[in-house]
């Protein structure tokens, strides 16, 4: 049973420290993407890679946000240092691009900052 | 500018009720897709839409892609408690990234 796994579930942490998430995708997918939800602004795309290279990272606030893929089975997605607003559902994806792309969610890292 | 206006924004109705929910843009799209997110989990494709006109059924599930492909619709007949949701509709930017609306949230009461 293929799918996204986004380690941890949810995080509680103080402002200031640092936020890693981590994310499995699918074997074989080619693309990833990292997305960030809230109420308010819905699902915000922060970043994503094709073939582990960054294609954009433009949604992304460059100051204290970084994405990876150190190689095909993990993406992370880092927060230094974290801030009250960052508090959100941040949900990795993945695809294979054949003409079109289709998004296979995770089940997405709950964080909380206080 | 959001690309993706999607409406209405919540809809609450009864069990066995029909509704539509739409998802509208400026652009013109090669292709749409629509997912169902539920609550703690992430959002799950249920289709895509390629060809202008196209109409596409899943159980009680219509999805219509609008002529000019700047548009579609989801239509559910006789709405049940498990249909409950929220209901995004994506498309692809430059470079084959997904950018989503803002969903519509739909409660069925039982």
């Amino acid at each position: 049973d293929a799918r996204v796994t986004q380690t941890p579930r949810h995080k509680v942490t103080e402002m200031g420290q640092e936020v890693t998430m981590r994310c499995q995708p699918i074997l074989g997918h080619n693309t990833v993407f990292w997305y960030r939800q809230t109420m308010m602004q819905g699902l915000e795309l922060l970043a994503y890679f094709r073939n582990r290279a960054p294609l954009d990272d433009s949604g992304m606030p460059k100051d204290r946000f970084s994405a990876e893929m150190p190689d095909a089975t993990l993406a992370t997605l880092k927060i230094q240092p974290s801030e009250p607003r960052d508090s959100a559902v941040y949900f990795c994806a993945s695809g294979l691009v054949y003409g079109r792309t289709e998004a296979f969610f995770g089940q997405g890292t709950r964080l909380t900052v206080v | 500018t959001q690309l993706l206006e999607q409406s209405p924004q919540f809809l609450s109705i009864q069990e066995g009720e029909n509704l539509t929910v739409y998802c509208n843009s400026s652009s013109v799209f090669s292709s749409l897709q629509w997912y169902r997110q539920e609550p703690g989990e992430g959002p799950v494709l249920l289709v895509t839409v390629v060809t202008g006109g196209e109409v596409k059924k899943l159980k009680r599930l219509t999805f219509q892609f609008g002529d000019a492909r700047k548009d579609s619709s989801l239509h559910i007949t006789a709405a049940q408690p498990g249909d409950t949701g929220l209901y995004l509709c994506a498309c692809c930017a430059r470079d084959d990234k997904i950018i989503f609306g803002k969903g519509t949230r739909l409660h069925i009461l039982p």
